[in-house]
């Protein structure tokens, strides 16, 4: 069984280029995050979605950052423009639901952008 | 506040002892759970283990065991003999039914294992 997949693996893009980073969850899963990964701050919940429908994007930091799920198998995460300090690891995870709330997160193996 | 806390940044130990890493969490609810994640040097996130507040009883996987002591709100991880392998960060999490079940990530534990 296929886990998370998130592509592209590396990203080095320039300062103010558009980033598209993407995600595909595991077959079933319901619930599908975002997280960022830096030194300084750790790991950051971005924004999840539950069954498509974004339900918390209270970590988003800017209007720069946005996030998408067209479908259950498919999300994206867009930064527009970009700038050095959102250079980070970023990972996709998801989850189903289980008996008793949302079940274990499993993560993709993530992305790590660099911005110049 | 939901938060928690690894206090130990880095730990490094020789091959083939045991090491504990401690984790420290705050909660008001009476629903949650706690996880521990392993990130090897690749970068990917592995899950280990996954435990919610109701069941207090200890775990153990192979050389792996989890002490969780709902009356110290700790969730120690043990790794017995340990192997270069072993080398990694490991993060402690919390997620709270409440909080729509949210995980919030420690800051991680840098264990070095050294042959």
């Amino acid at each position: 069984d296929a886990g998370v997949i998130q592509s592209p693996r590396h990203e080095v893009t320039e300062m103010g280029q558009e980033v598209t980073l993407r995600c595909k969850p595991i077959s079933g899963h319901d619930y599908l995050f975002w997280y960022r990964q830096t030194m300084m701050r750790g790991l950051e919940l971005l924004i999840y979605f539950n069954n498509n429908v974004p339900i918390d994007d209270s970590g988003m930091p800017e209007d720069r950052f946005s996030a998408k799920m067209p479908n259950a198998s498919f999300s994206t995460l867009k930064i527009q423009p970009s700038e050095p300090r959102d250079s980070a690891v970023y990972f996709c995870a998801s989850s189903s639901l289980g008996t008793s709330g949302t079940d274990t997160q499993y993560f993709g193996p993530g992305t790590r952008l660099t911005v110049l | 506040a939901q938060k928690v806390t690894q206090a130990q940044t880095e730990i490094s130990v020789v091959e083939k002892e045991d090491v504990t890493l401690d984790c420290v969490y705050e909660t008001r609810d009476t629903t949650y759970y706690l996880f521990w994640y392993k990130q090897p040097p690749s970068g990917e996130l592995v899950f280990l283990i996954r435990r919610n507040s109701f069941d207090e009883q200890n775990e153990i996987s192979g050389r792996y065991s989890w002490n969780f002591q709902k009356s110290t709100s700790s969730f120690n991880f043990t790794i017995t003999a340990s192997q270069v392998v072993d080398s990694a960060v490991y993060f402690c999490a919390l997620s709270e039914a409440s909080r729509d079940d949210k995980i919030i990530f420690g800051k991680g534990t840098r264990l070095h294992i050294l042959p």
